[in-house]
């Protein structure tokens, strides 16, 4: 079945850019159907879903988050089935456990979920 | 803006039936998911499009939607379903709940 695992830098300086990789086992991001996804959860608080490419590189972000992120996919190594998270200008507030997740969104009902989730991976933004 | 509202918090008896809800706008047209959340793990799926069980997720999980309130409810509670609950939904952007505390006490 579909594994996902988020890799990256658990620490970023203010100012800076979060980088973060998602890879994917189990299944190929280069196949339609679905849509990859970032999601983040801050220190003891709810879900905030950042954005989502497809398999196309189309990309759908946050409008909260949109001026800072982008969300890219790297399948140019057949070996590598991985879409990667970049938040730039990054404050304390971006303190959070990152999770990247599959997204299965029905474009004409709008039914969608996302499932499976990888691990997350916590980043602290300090200096 | 759209707004998901969940009850922070709670509590059933064990072997009782718990039920969260998740109240916004018209909900009931919308499409629901539902994610567990247990301390220090990621989420897991256990409703989608309303009342739909993954596979491996237990029968007491189940859920509905109508009007303007969707519900997750878990028959025959046990101590393993403590966690934290989402739902989930799609207004302009997927949106999520925000959460609630399930004790089993």
């Amino acid at each position: 079945q579909v594994q996902l695992q988020e890799s990256g830098p658990g620490l970023v300086k203010p100012s800076q850019t979060l980088s973060l990789t998602c890879t994917v086992s189990g299944g190929s991001i280069s196949i339609g159907g679905y849509y990859w996804s970032w999601i983040r959860q801050h220190p003891g608080k709810g879900l905030e879903w950042i954005g989502y490419i497809d398999f196309s590189g189309s990309t759908f972000y946050n409008p909260s988050l949109k001026s800072r992120v982008i969300i890219s996919t790297d399948t140019s190594d057949t070996s590598d089935n991985q879409f990667s998270l970049k938040l730039n200008s990054v404050t304390a507030a971006d303190t959070a456990v990152y999770y990247c997740a599959r997204y299965s969104l029905w474009t004409h009902t709008h039914n969608n979920w996302f499932d499976p989730w990888g691990p997350g991976t916590l980043v602290t933004v300090s200096s | 803006s759209y707004e998901l509202t969940q009850p922070p918090s709670v509590s059933v008896s064990p072997g009782q039936t718990a039920s969260i809800t998740c109240s916004g706008d018209k909900l009931g047209d919308k499409y629901t998911s539902w994610y567990q959340q247990k301390p220090g793990q990621s989420p897991v799926l256990v409703i989608y499009q309303d009342n739909k069980r993954p596979s491996g997720i237990p029968e007491r999980f189940s859920g509905s939607n109508s009007g303007n309130t969707a519900t997750l409810t878990i028959s025959g509670t046990q101590a393993m379903d403590e966690a934290d609950y989402y739902c989930q939904a799609w207004d302009t952007t997927p949106l999520f709940g925000g959460g609630t505390k399930l004790t089993v006490l």
